[in-house]
């Protein structure tokens, strides 16, 4: 049980265009997920916290526009990144949690690369 | 602020035990949570502290001082595949419970 899925797992996109990554909870419901991001040899940063049907809760230097969260349902968030550039090149991770538990259940990552 | 500090890189032999620590200053507490992750993969689950003491679990142990404000991981009978990073991570008191990931130690198990 617990099984979080990312989809895609690995992409290439050109400067500028968008791309967008689904975090699925397989066999529990989400109430809250979490997007992180992670360059080489580095740690996990948290981008935002998402709870379904509200707006997600950014951290501080991550840009909201830039980063779109959708937590449409309770087994599924979006994390879109706009007019991606060579910077936004990383591995990002989801995880979630059905509710005030102590852990949180990851994803297997997205690894992005930006040409 | 928000500070949880690890060493860096750690090296040790086969069959040997190895401890990794892990320092925090965190606005709230709710929780220790030590995952270990290998290269391009995502975080697993090793082990959860919340009260003073120790976890174990088969090979895997972990301490916790609230007092303090550390904990450690400790690995025995090291074998090749435990080459990792070991991520510490401290979940906080807001409403989403957040958590707040260390630096990361990166093990390297040598034969």
């Amino acid at each position: 049980g617990a099984v979080v899925s990312q989809h895609p797992s690995w992409v290439i996109c050109k400067s500028g265009t968008s791309v967008k990554i689904e975090c699925r909870s397989l066999d529990f419901q989400a109430t809250t997920m979490f997007w992180y991001r992670q360059f080489p040899k580095q740690s996990l940063m948290l981008m935002a916290t998402s709870n379904e049907g509200s707006k997600a809760t950014y951290e501080q230097g991550v840009e909201k526009d830039k980063f779109l969260i959708n937590h449409a349902s309770l087994t599924l968030s979006t994390l879109t990144v706009t007019s991606a550039h060579p910077e936004d090149s990383s591995f990002y991770i989801c995880s979630a949690t059905p509710g005030q538990t102590y852990e949180q259940y990851f994803g297997p990552g997205t690894r992005l690369t930006v040409t | 602020g928000q500070n949880i500090d690890q060493p860096t890189e750690m090296t040790a032999t086969e069959g040997a035990i190895v401890q990794i620590n892990c320092t925090y200053q965190t606005s709230g507490f709710n929780g220790l949570f030590w995952y270990q992750q290998h290269a391009g993969e995502a975080p697993t689950f090793l082990s959860y502290n919340v009260l003073d003491g120790l976890e174990e679990k088969g090979r895997f142990s972990s301490f916790l001082s609230r007092s303090k404000g550390y904990s450690y991981l400790l690995l025995k009978e090291l074998q090749m595949k435990d080459s990792a990073s070991y991520l510490c991570a401290v979940r906080g008191t807001s409403g989403t419970y957040k958590y707040i990931f260390g630096t990361g130690t990166r093990l390297k198990v040598l034969a």
